[in-house]
Parts: C-alpha cells; sequence; structure tokens
C-alpha cells in the first residue's frame, strides 16, 4: 500500500458544483497535513494545511479523520479558475520530510 | 518578496549525458529541497539541506545523482550520466527552518528534463 494515496480523477465538475477530493494515508504516525495545489505545468502552491478539528477558507473547507487515516478538501461553489491539480503531503511525526500524494485532477467546466 | 528561482527552466539531453541545476531559494530560508515530479505523480523528495549539511538523501540515486549546498544559500544538483527514466520535473523548495513539520515550503518554478 502507497504511504499516501490519491484517486487521480479527473473531477469534472460544472461551475457552482461541490467537489470533494479524499487523501488516505497509511502511517498512523503522520502528525501533520497540508493541500497543495498545482496548475499545469506550475509548481506547487500551499493551499492550507489540515488541523485536527477541521479548518476553512473561503470556499475551501479541509477536514482530518484520524480513526480511518484520511484527509479532505471540500470546494464549495466551484469556479473556473479551480481547474487544477489538488496534490496533498503528509509528514510523519518527527520527520520535516513530506510525502506527497499522485494529486487528483480537477475539472471545472462552464 | 522574491521566490525561489530555478534554472534552466527546460532541458533536452541525451541519455548518457550530464546535466545540473542551480537553484537560489528565498532569503533567508535554512532549509532547501530538491524534488523530482515525473509526469501524473506527486514530488518525490531526492534530497534535503539544512543550511549547508545534508538532513535527507536516502531517496536520492547516488550512483548517479549529487547534490551540494557549498555555501548555505544556492544549491546545484548533478545528474551524471543521464537515463531515460530521468526525465521529469526537477523541483526546488525552500522552507524558513524546516526543524518543525508544519514549516511552509516554498517551491520554485521547476527545471523540465526530457532526455532522449
Amino acid at each position: 500500500r502507497k504511504e499516501v494515496e490519491q484517486d487521480p480523477g479527473p473531477f469534472n465538475v460544472p461551475e457552482g458544483a461541490t467537489v470533494a477530493f479524499n487523501c488516505t494515508y497509511s502511517n498512523s504516525a503522520s502528525q501533520s497535513f497540508f493541500w497543495y495545489r498545482q496548475d499545469c505545468r506550475k509548481e506547487p502552491k500551499l493551499l492550507m494545511s489540515v488541523y485536527s478539528s477541521g479548518n476553512e477558507d473561503g470556499r475551501f473547507t479541509a477536514q482530518l479523520n484520524r480513526a480511518s487515516q484520511y484527509i479532505s478538501l471540500l470546494i464549495r461553489d466551484s469556479k473556473l479558475s479551480d481547474s487544477a491539480t489538488y496534490l496533498c503531503a503528509v509528514n510523519v511525526r518527527g520527520s520535516y520530510i513530506p510525502t506527497f500524494g499522485r494529486g487528483t485532477s480537477l475539472i471545472v467546466h462552464p | 518578496e522574491a521566490g525561489v528561482a530555478q534554472s534552466p527552466r527546460y532541458k533536452i539531453i541525451e541519455k548518457r549525458q550530464s546535466v545540473a541545476f542551480w537553484c537560489n531559494p528565498i532569503s533567508g530560508h535554512a532549509t532547501l529541497y530538491w524534488y523530482q515530479q515525473i509526469l501524473g505523480q506527486g514530488p518525490k523528495l531526492l534530497i534535503q539541506f539544512q543550511n549547508n549539511g545534508v538532513v535527507d538523501d536516502s531517496q536520492l540515486p547516488k550512483d548517479r545523482f549529487s547534490a551540494e549546498r557549498l555555501k548555505g544559500v544556492d544549491s546545484t544538483l548533478k545528474i551524471q550520466p543521464a537515463k531515460l527514466e530521468d526525465s521529469a520535473v526537477y523541483l526546488c523548495a525552500s522552507s524558513l527552518e524546516g526543524l518543525q513539520s508544519t514549516d511552509t515550503q516554498y517551491f520554485g518554478p521547476g527545471t523540465r528534463l526530457t532526455v532522449l
């Protein structure tokens, strides 16, 4: 089993839709969790960290489920500009090295 | 604030040739990372430096890859000799300290390498 797994998609949704991605991790000692956004042929950029209590930033909500070992990203009211690949990254406790998933591709169409 | 700089942006070489990539991190950032991102995959860490010391290079193919950060600022990553499977984007990232797992990493634009 891979350390960090994501459904590659693509998720094809209309503007205004709500879409959610999951990212599962295999190491129960994982401590820090992040969502990155990567546009086509660009570098990854941090979208948000994921906190135990869950956190929200505008239309984006991140959740952590330690019991089932996954994190999720919810995007409400999708915009065309949300089209990108969303990468999750996980740090194991005591490690400074993040492990990235392969990313989930989102396509928002008119 | 200037971001992470990388050069060249693109490189095409033939297999068995050598290639080098350069990275200049954000000013004041102690930690520097080199990642390899193959098409359709997430970034894979190759090596992490804390100032000019290596923190982790467990996933660096040391028979052909080498990296250095001699003065604790700029870094170079070299591949010698290159193989077809080295075709990828090589991303450099930096973070302020890197000692805490919540430290934010900032990525450079990457170098897209094609090995023919």
